[in-house]
């Protein structure tokens, strides 16, 4: 039961352009969401998170979207930059589970120069 | 902030061994840690939390005796893969987090490969 689904496994944009990788989840108890970028052999990389309180968290280059009635999020990364390029995942959280994360099956991003 | 550490990160060994991981939260106190398993290509596969001091909590379908995990300060955990299979190769990542917030901090993670 994949309770947090990113339905693009990949995604091509070209440098200086808007990427925007999707979220779906299906539980509606999840209260706080967070995006990680990952590089081959090598553990996730925090990038930016949003309490479902909230509709919208900017951090430099990286926005995140949430919207909890479509129970759907997006980051948004502008200008794209090819060090951008790599796996992203989505991670869910809800407090009765001790705060475990749900993960995404991810979004391989490539930025092409 | 927020780095943690994992050792080794590359293991090779032979079928029946028992291999260690550990897990270091370097510049903050974790007060719960993470260990997570990712096949090619796939998610990451929550295995077990631990919380300091405490017996770790296992996620369904993955024996506790197989896998075993110890966390015995705010800054270490340990994962001991006993009587390793080919099965049991895989990519082993730990996490740490506060008690203050959601966010997990990754560890670079371990490639263990059982021959």
């Amino acid at each position: 039961d994949q309770q947090v689904k990113q339905n693009s496994p990949s995604l091509s944009v070209q440098e200086g352009r808007i990427s925007i990788l999707n979220c779906d989840y299906t539980n509606s108890m999840f209260d706080y969401f967070l995006w990680y970028k990952k590089y081959p052999a090598e553990g996730p990389t925090f990038l930016i998170s949003i309490s479902s309180i909230k509709d919208k968290n900017e951090d430099g280059r990286f926005t995140v979207f949430l919207n909890k009635s479509a129970k759907h999020l997006s980051l948004h990364i502008v200008p794209s930059q090819p060090g951008d390029s790599a796996v992203y995942f989505c991670a869910a959280s809800k407090k009765s589970s001790g705060d475990k994360l749900t993960f995404g099956t991810g979004t391989r991003l490539a930025v092409r120069p | 902030g927020a780095v943690v550490s994992q050792h080794p990160s590359r293991v090779i060994c032979k079928s029946g061994t028992s291999v260690k991981i550990e897990c270091r939260s370097l510049d903050f106190q974790a007060t719960t840690m993470f260990w997570y398993r990712q096949f090619p290509k796939k998610s990451l596969m929550l295995m077990a939390t631990s919380n300091e001091g405490s017996k770790a909590t296992y996620e369904q379908g993955v024996e506790k005796d197989k896998f075993l995990i110890n966390h015995a300060s705010l800054t270490l955990s340990t994962l001991t893969v006993t009587s390793a299979h080919p099965e049991d190769s895989s990519f082993y990542i730990c996490s740490a987090r506060t008690g203050f917030s959601y966010e997990q901090y990754f560890g670079p993670g371990t490639r263990l490969t059982v021959t």
